[in-house]
């Protein structure tokens, strides 16, 4: 139980035009979801956390303009990375909470989107 | 903020054998938790152990035990018996307390391990 599908799993895309990543909870609900960023050899970076019906937070840093996030359902959660450059290549993993899960309950991660923009 | 740091980038051990992985945070909360993440080639994040900061006894699972050191703020991972499967970078993570965050996982940089025939 517990899986998160991550759309698509690799993307190429030329630098301007806009990508959208999916982040889906096959067989939960999820309240909450997270997107992280990691680059090679490095560690997850948190980016924003979505909440079902409300506007995500984003982290210190983060572009809320270029990596626009809704969470329009309990299942779906998206990542639009928009005009995208060459410097936003990298490896987005969204992770969700399950709806009733307190404090201290393991998060489920996705299998993360390899976004390389030429 | 929480803070994770993981010292060693890098580390070998042979089949068979134990390895250790050290982590120390940084805290002002009383009650938290403490996870050790997988991250084989495929990059999927698999869930290794997890340690409520309230509970003194330290987390097992199968071969992977931790030791906690709640007033060191420390938490390293032990291997036992490590197997070529267990090649993965290793991620220490503190959930962070309720908050607008939701209960967000931050992570320290993570150590590559290479088990060896």
């Amino acid at each position: 139980g517990a899986v998160v599908s991550q759309h698509p799993s690799r993307v190429i895309c030329k630098s301007g035009t806009s990508v959208k990543i999916e982040c889906r909870s096959l067989d939960f609900q999820a309240t909450t979801m997270f997107w992280y960023r990691q680059f090679p050899k490095q560690s997850l970076m948190l980016m924003a956390t979505s909440n079902e019906g409300s506007k995500a937070t984003y982290e210190q840093g983060v572009e809320k303009d270029k990596f626009l996030i809704n969470h329009a359902s309990l299942t779906l959660s998206t990542l639009t990375v928009t005009s995208a450059h060459p410097e936003d290549s990298s490896f987005y993993i969204c992770s969700a909470r399950e709806i009733g899960s307190g404090y201290g309950s393991p998060l489920h991660f996705g299998n993360g989107t390899r976004l390389t923009v030429t | 903020a929480q803070t994770v740091t993981q010292s060693q980038p890098e580390m070998s051990v042979q089949e068979a054998e134990t390895v250790t992985l050290s982590c120390t945070y940084d805290t002002s909360e009383s009650n938290y938790y403490l996870f050790w993440y997988k991250q084989p080639p495929s990059r999927q994040m698999i869930l290794v152990i997890r340690q409520e900061a309230y509970k003194q006894q330290n987390a097992t699972e199968n071969r992977f035990s931790v030791n906690f050191q709640k007033a060191a703020k420390s938490f390293s991972l032990k291997i036992s018996d490590s197997q070529l499967g267990d090649t993965a970078m290793y991620f220490c993570a503190f959930m962070k307390p309720p908050s607008n965050s939701g209960y967000a996982l931050n992570f320290g940089k993570g150590t590559s391990l290479l088990v060896t025939p």
